[in-house]
Parts: structure tokens; C-alpha cells; sequence
């Protein structure tokens, strides 16, 4: 099936771990973005990476690090996991060549911090 | 000026009625505003969007309407289905350096009584 999908769709770990989410979509779009839902359902974008390249990062901590090894995958990996980076979060891609174009969203990795 | 403002947050309709959803933008550049929605555990699907060169667009039975003096646009649900609640989200993209990047709204979560 063409889609985005996530990798794990639950993450439940403890304060101070590290861990990894891994995103991959067969769309042949040539830009990913990664975005964070907190409680409230508040969807806000992190990063975006076009060809591989970083084109947004948003205010987001250090802790955060993105990675792209290729057009079709974008992975995310936190360092030192704290409680408030409890949320959603989501991969999303798109082709910057129509501007707008519609953003597939993955189906969402929930990660709790205890 | 990055941000958009959606209201209500929630919004209980009865079955065959019409949902309407309310956003307001600062950002003159914002040339690209599509809604989305978002059924439980899943990830923001596109339900529609819309371009600031027209005042309308209408499928089925979703339908914005925009206002560019007033920055303003809106979603009409028309004929509310219980397969309709789900959370909405309002979006805008564009402007220099544009990368594709979604702002979006703070979301309302529609529930349609049967």
C-alpha cells in the first residue's frame, strides 16, 4: 500500500532514556516534515527535510535530532527523554514542486514518559 | 502573525445538521488553506482545501468559504453525519521562503448526536 508509516506506534520508556522513531513513505515525495501533537490535540510542525536537506527546525530542543539517510525516510531520535515529551508525534510528507501540495500524515507514534 | 485562530473548540450537531467552523489569519502571505480531519488514534487526513483566488469551493457535502478582506474562512458540514465527529483542523501555508509549512489551528472536535 502507498502511505506513510511510523515506527513503533507506542513508545512508553523512562525519564533520561534515548530512543528512536523511524518514518518512511513510497509516495516518491521529496519532502518529510515531523510533527508534535501534545494534549491538548495542538499540532505543531518540528522539522523538514527536502532532498535530505533541513529546511525547518523549528524551536525545538536540542535533545531532538533529525535524520534523513534518504528521500523516502526520515527518522527522529531523542535524547535524554523528559515527561513533557509526552505527545503524538508524526511524520508527514508532501512535493514541494505544486506548493500546498496535500501533507500525508503517518498514522502517529504515542510516546509516554514515566 | 504566524498564528491562526480556530473556534469553537467543540461543537455538538445533530444528525442532519450543519456544522460550521470558524478560523482567522494575520499572515497576508498565507496563500494556501485546507482543513483537515482527524478520526481518534489516527493521523490528519486532508478533507479540503481551498486558495485565496476564489471564495468557495464546495465538495460533497464540505464546503469552505473565505473571506481574504477579513482573513477569514470557514467549514460548512452540511447534512452532519455521526461518521462525521472527529476532530477538524483549519490550516495555512506560504509566503516568502515558503517550505510547505502548515500552521495550524488550535482544532474543534465535532460529535454529531444520531
Amino acid at each position: 500500500d502507498t502511505a506513510v508509516s511510523q515506527t513503533p506506534k507506542y513508545l512508553v520508556t523512562q525519564m533520561g532514556n534515548d530512543k528512536s522513531i523511524k518514518c518512511e513513505q513510497n509516495l516518491g515525495h521529496d519532502t518529510m516534515y515531523w510533527y508534535k501533537q501534545d494534549s491538548k490535540k495542538f499540532l505543531k510542525i518540528m522539522f523538514s527535510y527536502n532532498n535530505k536537506e533541513l529546511i525547518i527546525n523549528e524551536t525545538v530542543p536540542n535533545r531532538f535530532s533529525p535524520k534523513s539517510p534518504d528521500k523516502a525516510h526520515l527518522n527522529l531520535h531523542i535524547n535524554s527523554l523528559e515527561l513533557g515529551d509526552s505527545a503524538v508525534y508524526f511524520c508527514a510528507s508532501t512535493s514541494v514542486r505544486v506548493l500546498g501540495e496535500t501533507q500525508y500524515f503517518g498514522p502517529g507514534t504515542r510516546l509516554l514518559v514515566l | 502573525q504566524q498564528q491562526v485562530k480556530q473556534s469553537p473548540q467543540s461543537l455538538i450537531v445533530q444528525k442532519g445538521g450543519i456544522s460550521i467552523i470558524n478560523c482567522a489569519y494575520e499572515n497576508t502571505a498565507f496563500d494556501y488553506f485546507p482543513w483537515y480531519q482527524q478520526f481518534p488514534g489516527k493521523g490528519p487526513a486532508l478533507l479540503i482545501a481551498i486558495r485565496p483566488d476564489v471564495s468557495e469551493k464546495k465538495e460533497g457535502r464540505f464546503t469552505i468559504s473565505f473571506n481574504k478582506s477579513a482573513k477569514q474562512f470557514s467549514l460548512h458540514i452540511m447534512d452532519s453525519q455521526p461518521g462525521d465527529s472527529a476532530t477538524y483542523f483549519c490550516a495555512a501555508s506560504g509566503g516568502s521562503g515558503n517550505t510547505g509549512k502548515l500552521i495550524f489551528g488550535q482544532g474543534t472536535t465535532l460529535q454529531v448526536k444520531p
